[in-house]
């Protein structure tokens, strides 16, 4: 099982918007709508940001959206703010024999 | 009000066994919605997902170390344990414990982490 692919890093000025892409294959994020995006700041715990590809928790900024389109998953960040900067990680339940979880390889977002 | 703590050694030497505990509070795990899982991070690398117990005792394990990783609860301390053997210095990480159930499917509450450094 590998690690979901990442872009290494994406950066943007405040009030742009951003997309961090999360590509997996056909054994896990093509198969499932259970995708979730992961926060995760300096020394700190992640904190889930989006699930079931689409979804918010409840207190969430809805500056932060998720799609999906085949094997690829997306994390839209909207009116990018100094608070954003952080490491994402998207997860994607793995079915199949093992019915396992992978996680991606992480992006560090950079607010100019 | 869900929380989840790890705790365990911050040293361990190589090919030594390593015990970590998961202590939760705020739910049961009795049911088989409801599931705790380890997750590590290496330092300055990305998070990977070790192992997930369900409430009604499934178990389920990362194909790359499922013969080196063993989790078990007990439900009345309302802990998780995870062992890992043969310890090696790349298994130096945080090592983090999380709640997940199935709505909403995701890892919603995380502990704080536990540092564990493998080295003679």
């Amino acid at each position: 099982q590998s690690a979901l692919s990442q872009p290494a890093s994406v950066s943007g000025s405040p009030g742009q918007s951003i997309t961090i892409s999360c590509s997996g294959t056909s054994s896990d994020v093509g198969s499932y709508t259970l995708v979730s995006w992961y926060q995760q700041h300096p020394g700190k715990a992640p904190k889930v940001m989006i699930y079931e590809v689409t979804k918010r928790p409840s207190g969430v900024s809805n500056r932060f959206s998720g799609s999906k389109s085949g094997n690829t998953a997306s994390l839209t960040i909207s009116g990018l703010q100094a608070e954003d900067e952080a490491d994402y990680y998207c997860c994607s339940y793995a079915g199949g024999s093992t019915l396992n979880y992978v996680f991606g390889t992480g992006t560090k977002v950079t607010v100019l | 009000q869900i929380t989840l703590k790890e705790s365990g050694p911050t040293l361990v030497k190589p090919t030594q066994t390593l015990t970590l505990t998961c202590t939760f509070s705020g739910f049961s795990l009795s049911t088989s919605a409801v599931s705790v899982g380890w997750i590590r991070q290496p330092p300055g690398k990305a998070l990977e997902w070790l192992a997930l117990i369900y409430g009604d005792n499934i178990e389920r394990y990362s194909p790359s170390l499922k013969t080196r990783l063993t989790i078990t609860k007990d439900t009345s301390k309302n802990q998780v344990v995870m062992t890992m053997t043969n310890l090696d210095p790349v298994d130096t990480a945080t090592y983090y414990c999380a709640h997940r159930q199935d709505l909403p499917h995701a890892f919603d509450f995380w502990g704080q982490g536990t540092m564990v450094t493998v080295s003679s």
